[in-house]
């Protein structure tokens, strides 16, 4: 049974791209969340979503940046006009159901924006 | 607003001693609490767990302790060992406002095990 599967591992973005970050969750895990990891910080909560539906989104910056999790296919995080303040590493979690559960993380998306 | 507090950056601890990891909470509707184990370029990997109807649980070498009133836990770790060494982030989750359950993370604490 695969772990949380996270792509790329490493991505270098030019201020102003786009960059898109992928997870498959674990096979039977509906519930998928992003947290981001700054430099010397902590692991902040951004999102998280079911399939299809965004549950909560308060920790994710109004503009620039959004998810989803389709009916087929990985969860896309995705970060228009990248700036150098986005340079973080990018986590995601799955998790079998919403209640008193541990979530199961992937390597996670170093992203650089030079 | 940091709700889940870990006031020391890190420890360092002789191989074969205890290691005690704190953390500090202020939200009351928390009712689960995690460990997680982090390497350097790697994701977190789940220790330990404890809910908030307990007071300890036991897993081998990693102990949890929740006090409630005190609204504080710790992970306690004996023997220690240097593969131990590593970031550890204590995170809690709980049916707040009826929107999600989120996991919010301490900052970590990293600890090093000497040999």
């Amino acid at each position: 049974n695969a772990g949380v599967m996270q792509n790329p591992r490493h991505l270098v973005r030019r201020r102003g791209q786009e960059a898109r970050l992928r997870c498959s969750p674990m096979k039977g895990h509906s519930h998928v969340y992003w947290y981001r990891q700054l430099p010397e910080e902590g692991l902040k909560f951004m999102v998280y979503l079911q399939k299809e539906n965004i549950i909560d989104e308060s920790g994710m910056p109004k503009e620039r940046f959004s998810a989803e999790f389709p009916k087929e296919g990985p969860s896309i995080l995705r970060i228009q006009q990248v700036v150098r303040g986005d340079s973080a590493a990018y986590f995601c979690a799955s998790s079998p159901k919403t209640m008193n559960t541990e979530a199961f993380f992937g390597q996670g998306t170093r992203l650089t924006v030079v | 607003d940091q709700q889940v507090k870990q006031n020391s950056p890190s420890l360092s601890v002789q191989e074969g001693r205890i290691s005690i990891l704190n953390c500090d909470y202020t939200n009351s509707m928390f009712d689960y609490f995690l460990w997680y184990k982090k390497y350097p370029a790697e994701g977190p990997t789940f220790l330990i767990s404890i809910s908030s109807i307990k007071d300890k649980n036991e897993d081998g070498r990693f102990t949890v302790f929740l006090n409630k009133s005190a609204k504080h836990l710790s992970l306690h770790i004996v023997p220690s060992q240097p593969g131990d060494s590593a970031v550890y982030f204590c995170a809690a989750s709980g049916d707040y406002g009826g929107a999600t359950n989120k996991l919010i993370f301490g900052t970590g604490t990293l600890l090093a095990v000497q040999p």
